[in-house]
């Protein structure tokens, strides 16, 4: 089966401008993560949806980044305006469930640089 | 709050002997704990859960709750297990994943 789709791969941006990612997850998995790694650290989860639902967005900085799934299936996380600490790779994830454990599989990742 | 920590950044051994990654952790609760691996420009995936009880490429890791450890393990060491491992950890509920910081290896020919 096909596996989880990011886009784009790389970006380089200015700080104070905006970007967009994109995933798309494996077929008829409902629940979606965004993870944001730092270079030297681990993921952190930044939000969960369950299908076009929001289950936990407590670690996401909610003054600049947003996320949305609006049709339960690919997703987009944005962030306005970006700033030199966002550089990171942004990781997606989807898994079968969400409500208990179900293997996460991730994607490719967005490599971000903010200048 | 739950935290996994990982306190090597860096394991360097010699191909055929042995590797032990540490990974200890706090949570209140009963945890699942598992090891992902990134190989080289591939995606992370799972390795092992603690759960399944199963070695997978030769490596286990035992969930040890008094020492709030669950290390990974292989008695000899390939040159494809050059990688970076991360240990993570579920909430009981949920399946909310909480990483530690990771750890590089690298087995030399």
């Amino acid at each position: 089966e096909a596996g989880v789709a990011q886009s784009p791969r790389y970006k380089i941006i200015e700080k104070r401008q905006s970007v967009a990612f994109w995933c798309n997850p494996i077929s008829g998995h409902a629940t979606l993560y965004w993870y944001q790694q730092i270079l030297g650290q681990g993921p952190k989860l930044l939000i969960q949806f369950q299908n076009n639902g929001v289950v936990d967005d407590s670690q996401l900085p909610k003054d600049r980044f947003s996320a949305e799934r609006l049709k339960g299936v690919d997703s987009t996380l944005k962030i306005q305006p970006a700033k030199l600490e966002d550089s990171a790779v942004y990781l997606c994830a989807s898994s079968f469930r969400g409500l208990s454990y179900n293997e996460q599989f991730f994607g490719p990742g967005t490599r971000l640089t903010v200048l | 709050a739950q935290r996994v920590t990982q306190p090597e950044k860096l394991l360097s051994v010699f191909k055929g002997a042995p590797v032990e990654l540490k990974c200890n952790y706090s949570y209140s609760g009963s945890p699942e704990l598992f090891w992902y691996v990134q190989y080289s420009r591939q995606r992370l995936q799972l390795l092992l859960r603690h759960i399944s009880r199963e070695s997978i490429k030769g490596f286990t890791a035992d969930l040890n709750k008094g020492e709030t450890s669950f290390h990974l393990k292989k008695p000899f060491a390939q040159e494809e297990d050059s990688a970076m491992y991360y240990c993570a950890l579920n909430k009981a509920a949920g399946n909310k994943l909480t990483f530690g910081g990771g750890t590089r290896v690298l087995v030399k020919p």
